[in-house]
């Protein structure tokens, strides 16, 4: 089995500010772990993957995360966050080794202030 | 670039009617998904197809058949269409094999469904 924990339903931060949204998940074996986005009345866009080798992965748009295995993390960040990041992210893990099935989170808005 | 293109942005049917979404992508990917997406809910997956007419249930099957005849088209059936069926539909593909692109879903822009 295989599930995804997205523990806030929001995030908010001002302009400028460093970012994080986060993710847990529960996986029996090694994982494949994403990030996607998803803005207003858009389907979602990939942003990045952890499949194995560095621990922190960077993608699209100054995006980067960090899977530490210990915690069953992959918390997605920004050093800087931008008004138009605003969205909602969702982060889907599915066993290295399985299914092609991926299993997603709730999803997290994210709000930028200016 | 992956397209991955659906029929309609928006619909609005009437309980009883049978609904058709189609999905269409133009890069070979042997993967093809049908998700609905609910506030607080997240992606919840219908209906999933590895290969042309093979398909396999997802977590909410039920009132909901799939269809592929062809490998880049991967049609979702609503029999009989209820209240509860009002949601936004998303179309997924994916390559399967070695490389880059693995395990990465291309999404369509989504169907928002309206069933009065």
């Amino acid at each position: 089995a295989q599930s995804v924990a997205q523990p806030e339903d929001q995030v908010n931060v001002a302009e400028g500010n460093p970012l994080t949204v986060k993710c847990t998940y529960s996986v029996s074996g090694n994982p494949y772990l994403f990030w996607y986005v998803q803005y207003p009345n858009r389907g979602l866009q990939f942003l990045l993957k952890y499949i194995t080798g560095d621990n922190l992965v960077k993608g699209s748009y100054g995006f980067e995360a960090e899977f530490n295995k210990s915690q069953t993390s992959f918390h997605l960040k920004k050093p800087s966050a931008l008004v138009s990041d605003s969205a909602l992210y969702f982060c889907a893990v599915r066993l290295l080794r399985g299914s092609y099935i991926p299993t997603f989170g709730r999803g997290t808005s994210l709000i930028v202030h200016p | 670039d992956v397209k991955v293109t659906q029929s309609s942005r928006y619909l609005v049917k009437r309980t009883g009617e049978k609904v058709f979404l189609e999905c269409v992508q133009d890069m070979d990917h042997e993967n093809m998904f049908w998700y609905r997406q609910d506030p607080g809910l997240g992606l919840r997956l219908i209906y999933f197809s590895y290969d042309v007419k093979m398909k396999e249930k997802g977590d909410i099957p039920e009132g909901y058949s799939v269809s592929r005849e062809k490998k880049e088209r991967f049609s979702l059936i609503l029999e009989s269409a209820s209240t509860n069926q009002t949601s936004m539909y998303l179309c997924a593909s994916s390559p399967i094999g070695a490389g880059e692109r693995e395990e990465t879903q291309y999404f369509g822009p989504g169907t928002r469904l309206l069933v009065l």
